[in-house]
């Protein structure tokens, strides 16, 4: 039973490309959560999406990053034209529709560095 | 809002000493708490998790948690630490829209 994949593990672009990170969620599992890890900080959320629907998308930048979550295949976390700032590491969790008792299953990351 | 802040960005224990990491919430609704530990260049790994049940949580590794309303909070304890334990822990609260919001993390360290 894998947990939630998350691939790249390690990115590197150069300013101005584009990243892609992908999260494929546990089996069973309908709900994925985008999060961010600077260095030295705590993990700031992102979004939050289900099948083709974004629910929450209030920590995410105004410009440039988008998320989706097609009804065939992984969650995508997309950033365009990356600057320095955007180099940290992200993290995907899944959760199971039915409430707080389960909790999340973290990916564990993809880490972008723009160089 | 639900916050949660954890004190302390850094603790050092001796290997056998009781490991006390911090952690209080903010929540106008009754939360779910969870601890979460991440080694280097890790994911988030769930240590336990508070859901209105009991309110001394037992977790894996040996740790739990005692959820505490009228304090506010959700501290983290081991009785004996051991070198594997140093890693980073984070403390979350459920938001709104089923989101968990975490703490900046503490940075557990055990020293021989």
């Amino acid at each position: 039973n894998a947990g939630v994949m998350q691939n790249p593990r390690h990115l590197v672009r150069r300013r101005g490309q584009e990243a892609r990170l992908r999260c494929s969620p546990m089996k069973g599992h309908s709900h994925v959560y985008w999060y961010r890890q600077l260095p030295e900080e705590g993990l700031k959320f992102m979004v939050y999406l289900q099948k083709e629907n974004i629910i929450d998308e209030s920590g995410m930048p105004k410009e440039r990053f988008s998320a989706e979550f097609p009804k065939e295949g992984p969650s995508i976390l997309r950033i365009q034209q990356v600057v320095r700032g955007d180099s940290a590491a992200y993290f995907c969790a899944s959760s199971p529709p039915t409430g707080w008792d389960y909790g999340y299953t973290f990916g564990s990351g993809t880490r972008l560095t723009v160089v | 809002a639900q916050s949660v802040t954890q004190l302390g960005s850094h603790v050092s224990v001796s290997e056998g000493a009781l490991v006390l990491l911090r952690c209080n919430y903010s929540s106008s609704v009754p939360p779910y708490l969870f601890w979460y530990v991440q080694y280097p260049n890790q994911g988030l790994q769930l240590l336990l998790k508070y859901t209105s049940a009991a309110t001394l949580v037992k977790g894996i590794n040996g740790f739990e948690a005692e959820f505490k309303k009228s304090e506010t909070s959700f501290h983290l304890t081991k009785p004996s630490a051991h070198m594997s334990d140093a890693a980073e822990y984070f403390c979350a609260v459920s938001g709104d829209t089923d989101k968990l919001i975490f703490g900046t993390g503490t940075r557990l360290q055990v020293f021989p």
